[in-house]
C-alpha cells in the first residue's frame, strides 16, 4: 500500500525567498505523484504532476517539482515565493494499478511573510 | 467544462440528526470519490466509484455513512445518526485518468 509523508508541518518564508515543501512517498508499484493546493476556505486545486515522464515537472504560478526515484521524494520548490503562495499544500499518491487509489499527505502551510 | 458541483455548501445539524450531500461529477469522468477532510488533516478517502460500482469503501463507516451513485453520474453521501465527531469538509472529486478534480466541498458542523 501506498503512503505520504510531509516532512514538515509548517514552513515559513519571506515574501522573494525560495520555498521548499518536501515529500517522500512509499509505494509498491510504479506511482503517480500529485501536488495540490488548497487556499482558505478554496476547494483543492492541482499544482502539478508526474506521470512516469520528465522527472522535473513545472506547475502552475512558477512552482515546481523533482521525482527522485532512489530518494523516494518528490519535493515542492520555487524560487521566489509570493504572499499570495500562502497557502495549505498536499502530496498526493497515487499507485498505477487498477485501484485508482489517491493517498494525501498531512500537509504543509506555507506562510509567506512580507 | 463544467467542473464538480456539490451541494449544501454548508450545513449544521445536531448529534443523531442525518444529512445528506450531493455531488455532480465532470462529465464524461467514470471515478467518483468522496473524502472527509478534518480541520488540519488532508484528506481522507471514504468511498470511490467506478461507473456505478464501489472500487474501494474499506473507510467508510458503514455504521452510520452510505453512500450511492446511480446510473454512474451523479453520487449522495449520507450520515445517520451523526455524531460530532463527524464535523469535517466533505469533499468530492472525478476523474478520468490520472488527475482528480475537486468540488468546492460541503462544511458540515455538528453540534
Amino acid at each position: 500500500a501506498q503512503s505520504v509523508t510531509q516532512l514538515d508541518s509548517h514552513v515559513s518564508v519571506s515574501e522573494g525567498t525560495p520555498v521548499l515543501l518536501r515529500c517522500n512517498y512509499s509505494s509498491s508499484y510504479s506511482p503517480s505523484l500529485f501536488w495540490y493546493v488548497q487556499h482558505p476556505n478554496k476547494g483543492l486545486q492541482l499544482l502539478l504532476k508526474y506521470t512516469s515522464a520528465a522527472t522535473l515537472v513545472k506547475g502552475i504560478n512558477g512552482f515546481e517539482a523533482e521525482f527522485k526515484k532512489s530518494e523516494t521524494s518528490f519535493h515542492l520548490t520555487k524560487p521566489s515565493a509570493h504572499m499570495s503562495d500562502a497557502a495549505e499544500y498536499f502530496c498526493v499518491v497515487r499507485e498505477d494499478n487498477y485501484g485508482q487509489n489517491f493517498v494525501f499527505g498531512p500537509g504543509t502551510r506555507l506562510s509567506v511573510l512580507p | 467544462e463544467a467542473g464538480v458541483a456539490q451541494s449544501p455548501r454548508y450545513k449544521i445539524i445536531e448529534k443523531r440528526q442525518s444529512v445528506a450531500f450531493w455531488c455532480n461529477p465532470i462529465s464524461g469522468h467514470a471515478t467518483l470519490y468522496w473524502y472527509q477532510q478534518i480541520l488540519g488533516q488532508g484528506p481522507k478517502l471514504l468511498i470511490q466509484f467506478q461507473n456505478n460500482g464501489v472500487v474501494d469503501d474499506s473507510q467508510l463507516p458503514k455504521d452510520r455513512f452510505s453512500a450511492e451513485r446511480l446510473k454512474g453520474v451523479d453520487s449522495t453521501l449520507k450520515i445517520q445518526p451523526a455524531k460530532l465527531e463527524d464535523s469535517a469538509v466533505y469533499l468530492c472529486a472525478s476523474s478520468r485518468t490520472h488527475e482528480q478534480y475537486f468540488g468546492p466541498g460541503t462544511r458540515l458542523t455538528v453540534t
